[in-house]
């Protein structure tokens, strides 16, 4: 079975310093791991993705995740994070038929 | 090109009403997905539809939810009749094609009150 842990619920940090929001997964099977953002009033939108070749994953809007397959885990990082960040994130498992199980979110909280 | 679209935002029904959710997916995407977030946890998977077939409902939590996607375009999810437990975000979603290359667009959710 998979399962997908996020450590932190909320996630407070000041504008413009860096940010690492954590992803552990559970799986005895090999898996699709992915990040998504849901801002206010708005549907899901897809950040990145690890399918497989190099452990390092850039997405958009400048965030970056490591698959780490020793500490099973997908960490999502950004170096300088702006107000526009704020969010909700959500790491996710996938297999084959985009059947995916989700963390239970990161709420980002970026303040001036 | 339009997003996939869910209907209504929101939603207050008492406990025993009925409620129908619907999605549209983005025109020409075969598979739909239902998901549910229930009170901030995980979001859940329900059901996933390929064209007008159920290929896998594993996630329905019981019979009092009914999902169809007659003619294979949009979907509806109905409650029949709701419990305080059904509350919570609908999310639907839809893919082109199956397999981990092919991109899921999500709805923006419809939140479901039962009171």
């Amino acid at each position: 079975a998979q399962s997908v842990t996020q450590l932190d619920s909320q996630v407070p940090v000041f504008e413009e310093a860096p940010v690492e929001l954590r992803c552990n997964y559970s799986s005895s099977v090999s898996v699709y791991l992915f990040w998504y953002v849901q801002y206010p009033n708005q549907g899901l939108q897809l950040l990145l993705k690890y399918l497989s070749g190099s452990t390092l994953v850039k997405g958009i809007n400048g965030f970056e995740a490591e698959f780490n397959k020793s500490q099973t885990s997908f960490h999502l990082r950004k170096p300088s994070v702006h107000i526009s960040d704020t969010a909700e994130y959500f790491c996710a498992s996938g297999g084959n038929f985009n059947k995916f199980y989700f963390g239970s979110g990161t709420k980002l909280n970026v303040k001036p | 090109e339009a997003g996939v679209t869910q209907f209504p935002s929101h939603s207050v029904i008492e406990k025993g009403q009925t409620v129908t959710l619907r999605c549209d997916p983005i025109s020409g995407h075969d598979n739909l997905y239902w998901y549910r977030r229930v009170m901030g946890k995980e979001i859940k998977f329900l059901l996933h539809f390929v064209k007008e077939s159920k290929q896998d409902e594993s996630g329905m939590p019981n019979n009092r939810f009914l999902a169809e996607r007659t003619g294979g375009t949009y979907s509806t999810l109905k409650v029949q009749p709701a419990e305080l437990e059904d509350s919570g975000v609908y999310f639907c979603a839809s893919t082109l094609t199956e397999g981990p290359n092919t991109e899921a667009f999500f709805g923006q959710g419809t939140r479901l009150t039962v009171v």
